[in-house]
């Protein structure tokens, strides 16, 4: 069964850059896959980052496009997202995904991290 | 970019009650619409995919409908364990956006 796992800093200072990462295990990371972020700012909805396809073509929220670079490693099973000048508001806990294409919705989700933006 | 509307916000209904929760697109997007449940502290949990089909290991209780702007999601009868919050999600096109949610307590 496929299991993510995200992992990086829970602490970045304002104006600074967060980077995380998503482990891969339980199956493959080039499978015909579209590999997401999505993050939950505390006590809020869920806000869809971007994603990436297993060839490596990427989709980002308009929103957030000129702050995020999602990449995959596939040697490394797996893929990361920074997100650059970062701000009170990029706080929340970021979670990684799993969409396969089409039709199908995101079924496999890490457990998420938390990622906490200080003055 | 399309629009995502769902409502109510929140409702409270009793163990047994039928609930119904609406997402609207502001453009046709066919039947690509999911809806995930997360319960506090947990991850989102996908229930329904493509706008009608139940994602597997789900109860049949769960039941999504509608295709083009107007869908729904269906409880028929509500038990403890299904009090969440309720995201429905469009992915055809991007950005794949999630609805604001529906948070279900008991009465």
């Amino acid at each position: 069964q496929m299991h993510l796992e995200e992992s990086g800093p829970g602490l970045v200072k304002s104006s600074g850059t967060l980077s995380l990462t998503c482990a891969v295990s339980g199956g493959s990371i080039d499978s015909a896959s579209w590999w997401s972020w999505v993050r939950q700012p505390p006590g809020r909805g869920l806000e869809w980052i971007g994603e990436i396809y297993h060839v490596g073509a990427t989709n980002y929220d308009p929103t957030l496009k000129s702050r995020v670079t999602i990449s995959i490693d596939k040697s490394k099973s797996q893929f990361s997202l920074i997100l650059t000048s970062v701000t009170a508001a990029d706080t929340g806990v970021y979670f990684c995904a799993r969409r396969r294409p089409p039709a199908y919705g995101t079924d496999v989700w890490g457990r998420g991290t938390n990622v906490f933006v200080s003055s | 970019d399309i629009q995502v509307t769902q409502s109510p916000s929140s409702l409270a209904a009793s163990v047994g009650d039928r609930l119904t929760i609406t997402c609207r697109a502001s453009q046709d997007i066919g039947t690509y619409l999911a809806w995930y449940q997360q319960k506090p502290g947990e991850v989102p949990r996908l229930l329904i995919y493509a706008a009608t089909t139940l994602q597997w290991g789900v109860p049949s209780r769960f039941s999504g409908s509608g295709s083009g702007t107007d869908f729904t999601l269906t409880i028929t009868r509500l038990e403890a364990e299904d009090v969440a919050t309720y995201y429905c999600q469009k992915y055809d096109s991007v950005p794949r956006t999630f609805g604001q949610g529906t948070r279900v307590d008991l009465k």
